[in-house]
């Protein structure tokens, strides 16, 4: 399949800084990117789908000036988790897809990236 | 919305057969995945189905029943690496790929 990286996959960062956590399709050309956040022993929660060179689209709930996403570019998408407090701290994995190619018609995902906020 | 529903947790015996059960209410439908969940790992694929029927990959068979709003995901030949969390994922009638997760199922597999 398809690979996707997260950077970093583990961080951790003290109340009222920001985070930012990137996505990169290695070797495709990823069309629409996804932020889930999953919470211990719950299931992914989506909280975004970006494409690339366009505004991303949130879910209910999401406030977008809190996670913040840029998908600049075909294989980057990044997630800046700013002013981070404690309730933040979650593991977050993105996921790439493609219209064409090698992740058509699947999501692959990321290894995700575990935030932990003091 | 979306309404995707799976049992928490099941427990089984190393070499044995375990199904896991899946039925959602979505608004449209567009395929359905499973995913294997490892702790503190991503989700990794398993199958897809877009329409009704059994898809076989080795130990690993899943089915589908677009008219009953119902999959299974069967797994053979139980080993104890197959203890990890099973995700039923529903794509939506949009174009947009966007899955909705069921809350997973942890599978435990015992000697």
């Amino acid at each position: 399949g398809a690979v996707v990286s997260q950077h970093p996959s583990r961080v951790i960062c003290k109340s009222g800084t920001s985070v930012k956590i990137e996505c990169r399709s290695l070797d495709f050309q990823a069309t629409t990117m996804f932020w889930y956040r999953q919470f211990p022993k719950q299931s992914l929660m989506l909280m975004a789908t970006s494409n690339e060179g366009s505004k991303a689209t949130y879910e209910q709930g999401v406030e977008k000036d809190k996670f913040l996403i840029n998908h600049a570019s075909l294989t980057l998408s990044t997630l800046t988790v700013t002013s981070a407090h404690p309730e933040d701290s979650s593991f977050y994995i993105c996921s790439a897809s493609s219209l064409a190619g090698r992740a058509y018609n699947e999501q692959f995902f990321g290894p995700g990236t575990r935030l932990t906020v003091l | 919305g979306q309404n995707i529903d799976q049992p928490t947790e099941m427990t089984a015996t190393e070499g044995a057969i375990v199904q896991i059960n899946c039925t959602y209410q979505t608004s449209g439908f567009n395929g359905l995945f499973w995913y294997q969940q490892h702790a503190g790992e991503a989700p990794t694929f398993l199958s897809y189905n877009v329409l009704d029927g059994l898809e076989e990959k080795g130990r690993f068979s899943s089915f589908l029943s677009r008219s009953k709003g119902y999959s299974y995901l069967l797994l053979k030949e139980l080993q104890m690496k197959d203890s990890a969390s099973y995700l039923c994922a529903v794509r939506g009638g949009s174009n947009d790929y966007k899955l909705s997760f069921g809350a997973g199922t942890t599978v435990t597999v015992r000697a």
